[in-house]
């Protein structure tokens, strides 16, 4: 079984509209979660790191749910420039990052 | 920008030869990972290395080994290359391992392609 598992997408989705993209980890022993965007054939950037009351910054949601090892990312009023591949990012305390093949979002005009 | 840096950016070898990639860690971090990135692939964690020790090691030959300098900046070795080699190789800098909110920050990353 994977470390981590996202959604296979792609989604393409209109511009303003709402998305959410799931991810579940194998590793009840996680500590940390991230989202990272990664632009194509670019490195990955920090998007978010995701805490167990959940949180938001601007368009963006994380929330984490441990019974379920489940993390979510909802994005709402879809932007062109949010359209990227997200990667799920699990890390036990300790040195190993564990990233999901990443989910592929286009916004459409 | 994430501040580290990755040389070189573009790197063509073929089967068999041997290449060091460098990584240049952000200013005050001692923790240095590298990643393999596949085609299509999330980043899969190689090693990662602290106080010029490794600290972690993901499911990859020996053929894969690594350096890191009293600076924090990082070598990553590849011998006897193989075309399965050929992907985009990030190096991440991060604060110290162990702490909870550790983040990382990748570089830019280097494209390899085995022939």
């Amino acid at each position: 079984r994977k470390e981590v598992e996202q959604d296979p997408g792609p989604f393409n989705v209109p511009e303003g509209a709402t998305v959410a993209f799931n991810c579940t980890y194998s590793n009840s022993a996680s500590q940390s979660f991230f989202w990272y965007r990664q632009d194509c054939r670019k490195e990955p950037k920090l998007l978010m790191s995701v805490y167990s009351s959940g949180n938001e910054d601007g368009r963006f949601t994380a929330q984490l749910n441990r019974a379920s090892q489940y993390i979510s990312l909802l994005i709402r009023d879809s932007k062109l420039s949010d359209s990227a591949t997200y990667l799920c990012v699990v890390n036990p305390i300790g040195n190993q990052f564990y990233f999901g093949t990443g989910t592929s979002l286009t916004v459409i005009p | 920008e994430t501040g580290v840096t990755q040389s070189p950016t573009h790197l063509i070898k073929t089967r068999g030869q041997q290449v060091t990639l460098r990584c240049s860690s952000q200013s005050g971090h001692n923790t240095v990972s590298w990643y393999q990135q596949a085609l299509g692939q999330g980043p899969q964690f190689i090693f990662q290395y602290y106080r010029e020790e490794e600290n972690g090691r993901g499911n990859f030959p020996p053929r894969f080994s690594g350096l890191q300098f009293p600076n924090y900046s990082s070598e990553l070795n590849v011998n006897a290359l193989e075309l399965d080699d050929s992907a985009l190789y990030l190096c991440a800098s991060s604060l110290p391992p162990g702490r909870i909110t550790d983040t990382q920050y990748f570089g830019p990353g280097t494209r390899l392609t085995v022939l």
